[in-house]
């Protein structure tokens, strides 16, 4: 089963920040917390993960809470083109990503 | 970087015949590649976990003899599905693990596998 858990949609003005929510209660001390995305009959695309730390790269950014419980993607100005389903997945090194439902992520002009 | 194809990206087939999807990691070399499987509207459903040199690990669940993956190279795997049936149409995702300080998964823009 999924260790996480996210609402399984979400509206975002065009420009505006997006605010992904994820809840990882259960994450162990070596899990990751990984961010992913899955346009519409594609393959899923990486967009960052972190352990500990906040981390920043070109696409978005992942606030992990102290105690590694939650986590936030953000999206700092959306486009039509985020629209989406966005997965968040912990996982260890050992690399297997057990999948949930993901939040589909909708981008409105 | 990190690019992975797949190829064939569909295919439909006859009942009772075997279909070949291949996973390549293009500019990285990759110790590791998952199988996947995605229902419309559904999850990725990890399948098996393929090392290069050894034989898959597959998923409770999963057909090894149904679903026979190789993972010949550090770049190539293959996942060959036998005497297909309808049922096994879907959505067939593969990915490449990149070892090191950002241990991550590329993904393939996955096989749409219809079998008629």
């Amino acid at each position: 089963d999924a260790k996480t858990t996210q609402p399984p949609s979400m509206d975002c003005a065009e420009g505006r920040a997006a605010n992904l929510p994820c809840n990882h209660s259960t994450i162990s001390g070596n899990e990751y917390v990984y961010w992913y995305r899955q346009i519409h009959s594609q393959g899923p695309q990486y967009i960052i993960h972190g352990l500990k730390n906040n981390e920043t790269n070109e696409m978005a950014s992942l606030i992990i809470t102290e105690d590694r419980k939650s986590s936030t993607l953000i999206l700092p100005h959306a486009t039509l083109r985020d629209t989406a389903v966005y997965y968040c997945i912990v996982a260890d090194s050992n690399y297997q990503l057990i999948w949930g439902a993901g939040t589909k992520l909708i981008i409105k002009p | 970087g990190a690019v992975v194809s797949q190829h064939p990206s569909r295919v439909i087939c006859k009942s009772g015949t075997s279909v070949k999807i291949e996973c390549r990691s293009l500019d990285f070399q990759a110790t590791t590649m998952f199988w996947y499987r995605q229902f419309p509207k559904k999850s990725l459903m990890l399948m098996a976990t393929s090392n290069e040199g050894s034989k898959a690990t597959y998923e409770q669940g999963v057909e090894k003899d149904k679903f026979l993956i190789n993972h010949a190279s550090l770049t190539l795997s293959t996942l060959t599905v036998t005497s297909a049936h309808p049922e096994d149409s879907s959505f067939y995702i593969c990915s490449a693990g990149v070892t090191g300080p950002k241990e991550t998964q590329y993904f393939g823009p996955g096989t749409r596998l219809l079998v008629l």
